[in-house]
Protein backbone atom coordinates (compact mmCIF):
# COMPACT_ATOMS: atom_id res chain seq x y z
CA UNK A 1 0.00 0.00 0.00
CA UNK A 2 0.91 3.65 -0.39
CA UNK A 3 3.05 5.09 2.22
CA UNK A 4 4.34 8.59 2.66
CA UNK A 5 8.10 9.03 3.54
CA UNK A 6 9.31 11.34 5.39
CA UNK A 7 12.38 13.27 5.12
CA UNK A 8 15.14 13.42 6.99
CA UNK A 9 14.17 11.19 9.65
CA UNK A 10 15.66 12.63 11.96
CA UNK A 11 16.46 16.59 12.48
CA UNK A 12 18.18 18.36 15.29
CA UNK A 13 17.75 22.13 15.43
CA UNK A 14 18.36 25.16 18.14
CA UNK A 15 15.30 26.95 19.62
CA UNK A 16 14.55 29.95 16.99
CA UNK A 17 15.62 28.70 14.03
CA UNK A 18 13.17 27.07 11.31
CA UNK A 19 12.51 22.99 10.70
CA UNK A 20 11.34 21.79 7.43
CA UNK A 21 10.87 18.22 6.95
CA UNK A 22 9.81 16.43 3.52
CA UNK A 23 7.12 13.89 2.67
CA UNK A 24 6.95 11.57 -0.64
CA UNK A 25 4.32 9.31 -1.70
CA UNK A 26 3.96 7.25 -4.86
CA UNK A 27 0.65 7.57 -5.79
CA UNK A 28 -2.21 10.23 -6.67
CA UNK A 29 -3.98 11.26 -3.58
CA UNK A 30 -6.99 12.99 -2.16
CA UNK A 31 -5.43 14.67 0.50
CA UNK A 32 -2.28 14.83 2.57
CA UNK A 33 -1.76 14.98 6.17
CA UNK A 34 0.41 16.33 8.95
CA UNK A 35 0.59 14.55 12.49
CA UNK A 36 2.71 15.42 15.57
CA UNK A 37 3.37 12.76 18.57
CA UNK A 38 5.05 13.63 21.47
CA UNK A 39 6.87 11.17 23.21
CA UNK A 40 4.41 8.33 24.88
CA UNK A 41 1.09 9.89 23.11
CA UNK A 42 -1.03 9.89 20.58
CA UNK A 43 -1.24 11.15 17.29
CA UNK A 44 -2.42 14.57 16.91
CA UNK A 45 -3.40 16.31 14.03
CA UNK A 46 -1.53 19.43 12.20
CA UNK A 47 -2.95 20.29 8.91
CA UNK A 48 -4.82 18.85 6.40
CA UNK A 49 -4.27 19.93 2.42
CA UNK A 50 -6.29 18.42 -0.45
CA UNK A 51 -4.57 17.62 -3.71
CA UNK A 52 -5.92 20.80 -5.53
CA UNK A 53 -4.57 23.18 -3.02
CA UNK A 54 -0.62 24.34 -3.09
CA UNK A 55 -0.10 25.85 0.45
CA UNK A 56 -1.55 26.04 3.37
CA UNK A 57 -0.87 27.86 6.70
CA UNK A 58 -1.54 27.32 10.41
CA UNK A 59 -0.05 29.25 12.96
CA UNK A 60 3.67 28.62 12.89
CA UNK A 61 2.83 25.63 10.16
CA UNK A 62 3.45 25.87 6.29
CA UNK A 63 2.84 22.90 4.31
CA UNK A 64 2.86 22.89 0.73
CA UNK A 65 1.62 20.06 -1.79
CA UNK A 66 3.18 19.12 -5.01
CA UNK A 67 1.24 16.95 -6.92
CA UNK A 68 3.53 16.88 -9.92
CA UNK A 69 6.23 15.83 -7.83
CA UNK A 70 4.65 13.56 -5.55
CA UNK A 71 5.66 15.49 -2.20
CA UNK A 72 4.96 17.71 0.39
CA UNK A 73 6.92 19.70 3.00
CA UNK A 74 6.14 20.75 6.68
CA UNK A 75 8.04 23.63 8.20
CA UNK A 76 7.94 25.06 11.65
CA UNK A 77 8.86 28.46 11.78
CA UNK A 78 10.63 30.08 14.91
CA UNK A 79 10.98 26.71 16.74
CA UNK A 80 10.53 26.07 20.64
CA UNK A 81 11.40 22.99 22.80
CA UNK A 82 7.82 22.02 22.78
CA UNK A 83 7.59 21.33 18.98
CA UNK A 84 10.20 18.20 19.62
CA UNK A 85 8.27 15.20 18.58
CA UNK A 86 7.65 12.66 15.84
CA UNK A 87 6.10 13.74 12.71
CA UNK A 88 4.05 12.08 10.61
CA UNK A 89 2.65 12.74 6.89
CA UNK A 90 -0.24 10.50 5.93
CA UNK A 91 -2.02 9.81 2.60
CA UNK A 92 -5.50 9.86 1.76
CA UNK A 93 -5.73 7.94 -1.71
CA UNK A 94 -8.93 7.32 -1.85
CA UNK A 95 -9.08 3.20 -0.27
CA UNK A 96 -10.40 4.32 2.62
CA UNK A 97 -7.59 4.56 4.85
CA UNK A 98 -4.53 7.26 5.92
CA UNK A 99 -1.42 5.83 5.18
CA UNK A 100 1.21 6.64 7.23
CA UNK A 101 5.01 7.55 7.13
CA UNK A 102 7.33 6.14 9.86
CA UNK A 103 7.70 9.44 11.34
CA UNK A 104 10.14 11.86 11.64
CA UNK A 105 12.00 13.08 14.46
CA UNK A 106 12.68 16.37 15.39
CA UNK A 107 14.68 17.61 18.37
CA UNK A 108 14.35 21.31 19.54
CA UNK A 109 17.24 22.23 21.74
CA UNK A 110 16.89 25.31 24.10
CA UNK B 1 -13.18 18.93 24.76
CA UNK B 2 -14.05 15.61 22.85
CA UNK B 3 -11.58 13.36 22.86
CA UNK B 4 -11.05 9.42 22.55
CA UNK B 5 -10.42 7.40 25.35
CA UNK B 6 -8.94 4.57 25.82
CA UNK B 7 -8.58 2.14 28.24
CA UNK B 8 -6.36 0.78 30.27
CA UNK B 9 -3.35 3.05 29.60
CA UNK B 10 -0.94 0.30 30.53
CA UNK B 11 -0.98 -3.46 30.57
CA UNK B 12 1.47 -6.17 31.78
CA UNK B 13 0.25 -9.61 30.82
CA UNK B 14 2.14 -13.20 30.46
CA UNK B 15 1.97 -15.02 27.42
CA UNK B 16 -1.10 -16.61 26.70
CA UNK B 17 -3.49 -14.56 28.84
CA UNK B 18 -6.00 -12.54 27.34
CA UNK B 19 -6.06 -9.19 26.63
CA UNK B 20 -8.94 -6.06 26.11
CA UNK B 21 -8.73 -2.65 24.85
CA UNK B 22 -11.23 -0.14 25.09
CA UNK B 23 -11.91 2.85 22.97
CA UNK B 24 -14.77 5.22 23.48
CA UNK B 25 -14.48 7.26 19.85
CA UNK B 26 -15.57 10.73 20.02
CA UNK B 27 -19.40 10.94 20.22
CA UNK B 28 -20.98 11.45 16.35
CA UNK B 29 -17.64 10.26 14.85
CA UNK B 30 -18.75 7.07 12.50
CA UNK B 31 -15.03 5.61 11.57
CA UNK B 32 -12.73 4.19 14.04
CA UNK B 33 -9.58 2.91 13.75
CA UNK B 34 -7.26 0.09 15.24
CA UNK B 35 -3.87 0.27 14.74
CA UNK B 36 -0.34 -0.92 16.68
CA UNK B 37 2.87 0.76 16.80
CA UNK B 38 6.24 -0.54 17.16
CA UNK B 39 9.80 0.91 16.53
CA UNK B 40 10.45 -1.82 13.54
CA UNK B 41 7.25 -1.28 11.84
CA UNK B 42 5.93 1.89 12.87
CA UNK B 43 2.18 2.44 12.72
CA UNK B 44 0.20 -0.55 11.38
CA UNK B 45 -3.09 -0.35 10.63
CA UNK B 46 -5.27 -3.19 12.01
CA UNK B 47 -8.59 -2.84 11.48
CA UNK B 48 -11.63 0.27 11.23
CA UNK B 49 -15.29 0.24 11.39
CA UNK B 50 -17.80 1.90 9.76
CA UNK B 51 -20.93 3.14 11.37
CA UNK B 52 -20.32 0.29 13.93
CA UNK B 53 -19.74 -2.44 10.77
CA UNK B 54 -15.69 -3.79 10.03
CA UNK B 55 -14.83 -2.25 7.01
CA UNK B 56 -11.41 -3.92 6.93
CA UNK B 57 -9.43 -5.97 9.37
CA UNK B 58 -6.49 -7.33 7.22
CA UNK B 59 -4.08 -5.70 9.01
CA UNK B 60 -5.19 -8.21 12.30
CA UNK B 61 -3.90 -11.60 12.57
CA UNK B 62 -7.23 -13.48 12.82
CA UNK B 63 -6.20 -16.48 14.69
CA UNK B 64 -5.40 -14.18 17.59
CA UNK B 65 -7.09 -10.89 17.20
CA UNK B 66 -10.86 -10.22 16.94
CA UNK B 67 -12.24 -6.07 17.09
CA UNK B 68 -15.96 -5.77 17.56
CA UNK B 69 -17.74 -2.49 17.95
CA UNK B 70 -20.96 -3.83 20.13
CA UNK B 71 -22.28 0.15 20.43
CA UNK B 72 -21.41 3.92 18.87
CA UNK B 73 -19.58 4.50 22.45
CA UNK B 74 -17.34 0.98 22.21
CA UNK B 75 -14.77 -0.52 20.33
CA UNK B 76 -12.61 -3.50 21.12
CA UNK B 77 -9.87 -4.98 20.43
CA UNK B 78 -9.08 -8.73 21.50
CA UNK B 79 -5.68 -10.82 21.84
CA UNK B 80 -6.43 -14.32 22.84
CA UNK B 81 -3.98 -16.12 23.85
CA UNK B 82 -1.34 -12.97 23.58
CA UNK B 83 2.60 -13.27 22.77
CA UNK B 84 5.45 -11.15 23.60
CA UNK B 85 5.36 -9.94 19.75
CA UNK B 86 2.21 -8.37 20.31
CA UNK B 87 3.90 -6.00 22.61
CA UNK B 88 3.25 -2.79 21.40
CA UNK B 89 1.76 0.68 21.49
CA UNK B 90 -2.44 -0.06 20.53
CA UNK B 91 -3.84 3.35 19.47
CA UNK B 92 -7.89 4.05 18.76
CA UNK B 93 -8.65 6.49 16.30
CA UNK B 94 -12.12 8.27 15.21
CA UNK B 95 -13.48 10.06 12.38
CA UNK B 96 -16.18 11.52 10.69
CA UNK B 97 -14.58 9.54 7.00
CA UNK B 98 -11.99 7.07 6.64
CA UNK B 99 -9.84 9.55 4.55
CA UNK B 100 -10.25 12.85 7.05
CA UNK B 101 -8.52 14.09 9.87
CA UNK B 102 -8.37 11.30 12.67
CA UNK B 103 -8.17 12.10 16.50
CA UNK B 104 -6.00 9.72 18.27
CA UNK B 105 -6.82 8.17 21.63
CA UNK B 106 -3.53 8.23 24.41
CA UNK B 107 -3.23 4.85 23.35
CA UNK B 108 -2.69 1.52 25.55
CA UNK B 109 1.16 0.34 25.75
CA UNK B 110 0.97 -3.42 26.00
CA UNK B 111 3.49 -5.39 27.49
CA UNK B 112 3.60 -9.24 27.19
CA UNK B 113 6.02 -11.44 28.77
Amino acid sequence: SQQGEEDPQALSIQEGENATMNCSYKTSINNLQWYRQNSGRGLVHLILIRSNEREKHSGRLRVTLDTSKKSSSLLITASRAADTASYFCATDNGNNRLAFGKGNQVVVIP
Amino acid sequence: DARVTQTPRHKVTEMGQEVTMRCQPILGHNTVFWYRQTMMQGLELLAYFRNRAPLDDSGMPKDRFSAEMPDATLATLKIQPSEPRDSAVYFCASGFHPGDTQYFGPGTRLTVL
